[in-house]
């Protein structure tokens, strides 16, 4: 079975700064999905970006960029120029790929504070 | 707004009652998913429904049932509640059960069992 883990369980950074939130993730699958998912406040599941196994190169969403290593499988999550509106738990996610169930495997989550 | 509808937004009961819980995907997703998260459990998969078929199962306890209408909205069942049972709910949709497809949540049904 696969897991996902994050071992940081709270994190905070100053407003304008960057923050990388860490994931790694147990798998035998060759080829499998990647996902960042935000959960402000308001307690809604938000998709930040995702990464397919077999693309080696990393994916970028405007302040939001992923360096995915696929080898030591680690998927970590990188906040530029960081807003008071990035405030949010963030989940790591896997999904099997081809033949497999699509549902997301999630880590425990890491609670970031961006502070003024 | 993600499009995927979920009612209600908040429930409270007592144990050993039962509650349906419901879920309008996104138009044109064909797919649904159930998740279950709680404070000790975190998020955790359910149940995925794909065009009325049960299409894989996670850890849903026999307590718990859940289908899927021609209509495409979803319908979790949750009876003989429990104070565990307490948590959040989320639904999600996707396009099919194509690869790559980004699962899209529903706001969550709170779940109190008093």
């Amino acid at each position: 079975a696969q897991t996902v883990t994050q071992s940081q369980p709270e994190m905070s950074v100053q407003e304008a700064e960057t923050v990388t939130l860490s994931c790694t993730y147990d798998t035998s699958e060759s080829n499998y999905y990647l996902f960042w998912y935000k959960q402000p406040p308001s307690r809604q599941m938000i998709l930040v970006i995702r990464q397919e196994a077999y693309k080696q190169q990393n994916a970028t969403e405007n302040r939001f960029s992923v360096n995915f290593q696929k080898a030591a499988k680690s998927f970590s999550l990188k906040i530029s120029d960081s807003q008071l509106g990035d405030t949010a738990m963030y989940f790591c996610a896997f999904m099997k790929g081809q033949g497999g169930s699509e549902k997301l495997v999630f880590g425990k989550g890491t609670k970031l504070t961006v502070n003024p | 707004d993600s499009g995927v509808t979920q009612t209600p937004k908040h429930l409270i009961t007592a144990t050993g009652q039962r509650v349906t819980l419901r879920c309008s995907p996104r138009s044109g997703d064909l797919s649904v998913y159930w998740y279950q998260q709680s404070l000790d459990q975190g998020l955790q998969f359910l149940i995925q429904y794909y065009n009325g078929e049960e299409r894989a199962k996670g850890n849903i306890l026999e307590r718990f049932s859940a289908q899927q209408f021609p209509d495409l909205h979803s319908e979790l069942n949750l009876s003989s509640l429990e104070l565990g049972d307490s948590a959040l709910y989320f639904c999600a949709s996707s396009v099919d059960m194509g690869l790559n497809q980004p699962q899209h949540f529903g706001d969550g049904t709170r779940l109190s069992i008093l």
